[in-house]
């Protein structure tokens, strides 16, 4: 696609439910990101992908957290038994791999996922 | 402590003025990257511009400048010719490191911009 797709754009869950977001990066690109924003603040980071290989999960707040890439391009945030603290908008964002060329390897976000957990 | 640091929680312009937004960060790596993104209400990130650590001359994009004072360890952001549709959230974000694949980035809290007609 031309852009990165996060479905579903609004989450209302109640406490003790699970619930699946998923992104589809831009097609070709390498490089998946996961990103918390709760209300007020900046982003922050939870995993990281390479392909389907999950390089980087320590930004995942609990073992209620889960993220897959099976295939290298979709992937799933699954959150487990959620909590009111769950509530935020998870953002995921894609890049091309970095081959050294250049300073800057820049991420292209989707408009993210807004949870709320009731 | 904070990594980034954004001062100012609002900020209002006039339509066609300058503007310029705070950022101030707290590194020991030697080897870093400063991005600043824009995030409309409509969700999105959408990035701006971007000035490394060992770039010698300050980074621009169109309307967008970073005024990179390393001694200070300020990244400024100066956006000319405010227009309506800069009326956002904006973010200021490091990456410290070398560039890499899984270089996460740390973000400050964010300016939100006005832009009055």
């Amino acid at each position: 696609g031309a852009g990165v797709s996060q479905s579903p754009r609004y989450k209302v869950a109640k406490r003790g439910q699970d619930v699946a977001l998923r992104c589809d990066p831009i097609s070709g690109h390498v490089s998946l990101f996961w990103y918390q924003q709760a209300l007020g603040q900046g982003p922050e980071f939870l995993t990281y992908f390479q392909n389907e290989a999950q390089l980087d999960k320590s930004g995942l707040p609990s073992d209620r957290f889960f993220a897959e890439r099976p295939e290298g391009s979709v992937s799933t945030l699954k959150i487990q038994r959620t909590q009111q603290e769950d509530s935020a908008v998870y953002l995921c964002a894609s890049s091309l791999l970095w081959r050294g060329s250049s300073g800057a390897n820049v991420l292209t976000f989707g408009a993210g996922s807004r949870l709320t957990v009731l | 402590a904070q990594k980034i640091t954004q001062t100012q929680p609002g900020m209002f312009v006039q339509e066609k003025e300058a503007v310029t937004l705070d950022c101030t960060y707290d590194t020991s790596d030697p080897s870093y990257g400063l991005f600043w993104y824009k995030q409309p209400s409509s969700g999105e990130m959408i990035f701006l511009i971007y000035q490394g650590s060992y770039d010698q001359q300050n980074a621009t994009e169109g309307r967008y400048s970073l005024n990179f004072q390393k001694a200070r360890k300020s990244a400024n952001l100066v956006i000319s010719a405010s227009q309506l549709g800069d009326s956002a959230m904006y973010f200021c974000a490091m990456r410290e490191g070398l560039p890499g694949n899984n270089r996460k980035l740390i973000w400050g809290l964010g300016t939100s911009l006005a832009v009055n007609p």
